[in-house]
Parts: C-alpha cells; sequence; structure tokens
C-alpha cells in the first residue's frame, strides 16, 4: 500500500496570507488527524477527521481549520498567517478513531512564513 | 501545559550500549502509551507501544517500562546501534470519551560508532 503523502513538501507565505495543505491517508484509513512541530514543542495536536466529520480539536486558533472528502482526503487551511505559524505540519492516517490505532505518518509540509 | 514531557532533548550513547528514553506525564486519565521514532525529511513511524494494564512491553532490542504510580515510562534500546540515531517522541492516549494523542516534546538520541 502507498503511505501517506502530503502536498505540497515545502510552502513559503508572507504574513497575512492563508495556505491550504493537503493530506492523502493510506487506502482504506478513514482518521485523518494534523499536527503542528515546532523546535521544543514537539507535535502539537490540531484535529482529527473522521468520515468527513471533525471528531477531536486541539488548543489552536480558528485561523487553523481542516476538512475531510468523502474519498478520506484532508486539507489544512490557515488563514491570516503569522510568523509563528512557521512549522512542520504533518498528518496521519489510522484506519478507525479508536484511540490505540497505530497512526501513519506523511512526511510532513514544511511552511515558512516571512 | 505540557502534559506528557520529555526532559532530556538530546542523548549520546556508544554503539553496542543500553539508550534509555524517558518520558513523564501529569494526567492519570492516560491509559496508553506509544513511542514513534523520527527521522529528519520523514514523517514519524510507529516502535512500540503499552498499555496501562501492564508494566512492561518487549518488541526485539527495544522495550517500554511503564511505572504508573509515578506516571513515568521508559524506552530501552539494547544494544544500540548507529540506525536508532534519531528523535524519539513518546505519546500518551485517555481510550475513554473523546481521545486524542499528546506527544512529548522529543528526545533526539545519537548513538556513535
Amino acid at each position: 500500500k502507498a503511505g501517506v503523502t502530503q502536498t505540497p513538501r515545502y510552502l513559503i507565505k508572507t504574513r497575512g496570507q492563508q495556505v491550504t495543505l493537503s493530506c492523502s491517508p493510506i487506502s482504506g484509513h478513514r482518521s485523518v488527524s494534523w499536527y503542528q512541530q515546532t523546535p521544543g514543542q514537539g507535535l502539537q495536536f490540531l484535529f482529527e477527521y473522521f468520515s468527513e466529520t471533525q471528531r477531536n480539536k486541539g488548543n489552536f486558533p480558528g485561523r487553523f481549520s481542516g476538512r475531510q472528502f468523502s474519498n478520506s482526503r484532508s486539507e489544512m487551511n490557515v488563514s491570516t498567517l503569522e510568523l509563528g505559524d512557521s512549522a512542520l505540519y504533518l498528518c496521519a492516517s489510522s484506519p478507525s478513531s479508536v484511540g490505540t490505532d497505530t497512526q501513519y505518518f506523511g512526511p510532513g509540509t514544511r511552511l515558512t512564513v516571512l | 501545559d505540557q502534559q506528557v514531557k520529555q526532559n532530556s532533548p538530546s542523548l549520546s550513547v556508544q554503539e553496542g550500549r543500553i539508550s534509555i528514553l524517558n518520558c513523564d506525564y501529569t494526567n492519570s486519565m492516560f491509559d496508553y502509551f506509544l513511542w514513534y521514532k523520527k527521522y529528519p525529511a520523514e514523517g514519524p513511524t510507529f516502535l512500540i507501544s503499552i498499555s496501562s494494564i501492564k508494566d512492561k512491553n518487549e518488541d526485539g532490542r527495544f522495550t517500554v517500562f511503564l511505572n504508573k504510580s509515578a506516571k513515568h515510562l521508559s524506552l530501552h534500546i539494547v544494544p544500540s546501534q548507529p540506525g536508532d540515531s534519531a528523535v524519539y517522541f513518546c505519546a500518551a492516549i485517555t481510550t475513554s470519551g473523546t481521545y486524542k494523542y499528546i506527544f512529548g516534546t522529543g528526545t533526539r538520541l545519537k548513538v556513535l560508532a
């Protein structure tokens, strides 16, 4: 099976712009989670989607939003970008929304905000 | 509020010796724990997990120990190999109610040849 893919891999934006990141889960996986990784902060949970519904949400401002399509592909959008949004954004898929399922991560999208 | 902490940002170990990575948590509702390994330019990959009903789980060179009373878990790698050099993240889950992964900040392990 193909792994989790994320596009684009690298992105440079300026403050105030918006950005959309895409994630294609492993075939058959219905849960997609998004994380932000910054130095010293580890992986911070953004949100999880399962069957097109947001199931869980982390402590991020409303500028961060997402959605999931019927084919389980997911997009994450960040509006009004700030310098502090520069990070590696990782998406992970799992077969279901059961807590103990192993998550399979994509390689991430490196976002740089200038 | 960092509910899962990895207090050692980095660790260097000689090849063949034991690597011990530590993780502390504060929320007693966590009942499932996992370790992930991350190489540069790749996403994290699952390594080993442990349920709170156990205190030890082994998989080859990797063993995870859980001390619930101390809210502490550790990952032992024996023997350490240069290919183990990576960033290691511990993660905790509450399986009851609404769950989400809480990751630690990571420990960079360097195994010296």
